[in-house]
């Protein structure tokens, strides 16, 4: 079956250590996107990337950075420096070329101690 | 900056009530405006679309109805079911093709 497969599900870090989230899509989809989601705050963007080797900041991008190096893969790496990391990741995948359907994974809750 | 505004937080329907779930946007430019709809520990899936030349869009027991002069748009949930409950995120995209989404509503429908 095609989707999207994000892991770790669950990640516990220690204060200062960087940490990346794995996301895989099968999907043969070109635009993939990283969104953060915390309570009443809904979903905000992080990073997207609409073709292999090229990627955008998005509104929260700040401490977060990540690569495109192959169609199916987009990891994020939340650094030390981003300052309020305990949060749940999404990944997600559209077709691109103007398709507007976002398809995501089940997503990684990061904790930080 | 929030662009999409979206109503209430919360919201606690008996089975068979209709839910209604209101967002607001500010930025013209926006010309897809999508639901998106969250069960517990899952990730979002599109529940419903609509594009601002039509009014409102049916699809099932979901319906969307959009009012582009008060730049508002709402989903209403017809026979509401346990099974509706969830997270909903309404949300809207423009020519950056990235989607800027509500906060989000938590549906609850009791017995």
């Amino acid at each position: 079956d095609g989707g999207i497969t994000q892991s770790p599900k669950y990640l516990f870090r220690k204060e200062g250590q960087n940490v990346t989230l794995s996301c895989e899509q099968n999907l043969n989809h070109d635009a993939m996107y990283w969104y953060r989601q915390d309570p009443g705050q809904g979903l905000r963007l992080i990073y997207y990337s609409q073709i292999v080797n090229d990627f955008q900041k998005g509104d929260i991008a700040e401490g977060y950075s990540v690569s495109r190096e192959k169609k199916e893969s987009f990891p994020l790496t939340v650094t030390s420096a981003q300052k309020n990391p305990t949060a749940f990741y999404l990944c997600a995948s559209s077709m691109g070329g103007g398709a507007r359907e976002l398809f995501f994974g089940e997503g990684s809750r990061l904790t930080v101690l | 900056q929030q662009q999409v505004k979206q109503s209430p937080q919360s919201l606690i329907v008996q089975k068979g009530g209709i839910p209604i779930i209101n967002c607001a946007y500010e930025n013209t430019a926006f010309d897809y405006f999508p639901w998106y709809q969250q069960f517990p520990g899952k990730g979002p899936a599109l529940l419903i679309a609509i594009r601002p030349d039509v009014s409102e869009k049916k699809e099932g027991r979901f319906t969307i109805s959009f009012n582009k002069s008060a730049k508002q748009f709402s989903l209403h949930i017809m026979d509401s079911q346990p099974g509706d409950s969830a997270t909903y995120f309404c949300a809207a995209d423009g020519t950056a093709s990235k989607l800027t989404f509500g906060t989000g509503t938590r549906l609850q429908v009791t017995l």
